[in-house]
């Protein structure tokens, strides 16, 4: 099993709150990514990065921030939250060279009332 | 446009019997196909990982098949057991960006029944 974590893995909050979803990886993996997944749906990429000071959007439009300050930390900001935001985020990472597959974290569930 | 379709949508089996999940895709220029298991509120794990060159792989009771001619693939599991309810997700990465861009169907949401 991958060491990806993400935290927290529950989190109900209000409209309008600010919130950070963490995730970290200790492989050393360059590319690092973030998913939205509604139940029955498919993941949709919102975020990406190929390493340190490297974001990109998606296909799926986001109003979330990423950041990658560090190889293994890629934090996921929303300013506002707000019902729409209700979803799981799931974080990946994939190694640089090798194998072609992405590891995924746990998983974050977010509602926000 | 690329596509990942996964038939059924859902899927009871009782538990001993075997199944077989179905994905169509359309991404090309194809590079692998993943079958990955998604356990509820959890992270999809890797079961199984094909290159176009490859047309059959096992891991454990699970045996997924690829036909890059139709482009079809399929996931045969085994004397199903409880642990095996899951959500299943066809995934194709395609070989045209560094990326590593996966393209991912809805799942087949099996239950096992007792």
């Amino acid at each position: 099993e991958a060491d990806i974590y993400q935290t927290p893995r529950y989190l109900v909050i209000g409209t309008g709150k600010k919130i950070t979803l963490e995730c970290s990886q200790t492989m050393g993996h360059d590319k690092m990514y973030w998913y939205q997944q509604d139940p029955g749906m498919e993941l949709h990429l919102i975020h990406y990065s190929y390493g340190v000071n490297s974001t990109e959007k998606g296909d799926l439009s986001s109003e979330s921030t990423v950041s990658r300050i560090r190889t293994e930390h890629f934090p996921l900001t929303l300013e506002s939250a707000r019902p729409s935001h209700t979803s799981q985020y799931l974080c990946a990472s994939r190694p640089p060279l090798g194998v072609d597959e992405q590891f995924f974290g746990p998983g974050t569930r977010l509602t926000v009332l | 446009k690329n596509q990942v379709e996964q038939s059924p949508q859902s899927l009871i089996i009782l538990e001993g019997k075997n199944c077989t999940l179905q994905c169509n895709y359309t991404v090309s220029p194809f590079s692998n196909l993943r079958w990955y298991k998604q356990d509820t509120g959890r992270g999809p794990v890797s079961l199984t990982i094909m290159t176009f060159s490859e047309n059959t792989k096992s891991n454990g009771r699970y045996t997924a098949t690829l036909d890059a001619d139709t482009k079809q693939s399929s996931l045969h599991i085994t004397a199903s057991q409880l642990s095996d309810s899951a959500s299943y997700i066809c995934v194709v990465s395609d070989r045209g960006s560094t990326l590593g861009r996966l393209y991912f169907g809805r799942g087949t949401q099996l239950t096992v029944w007792p």
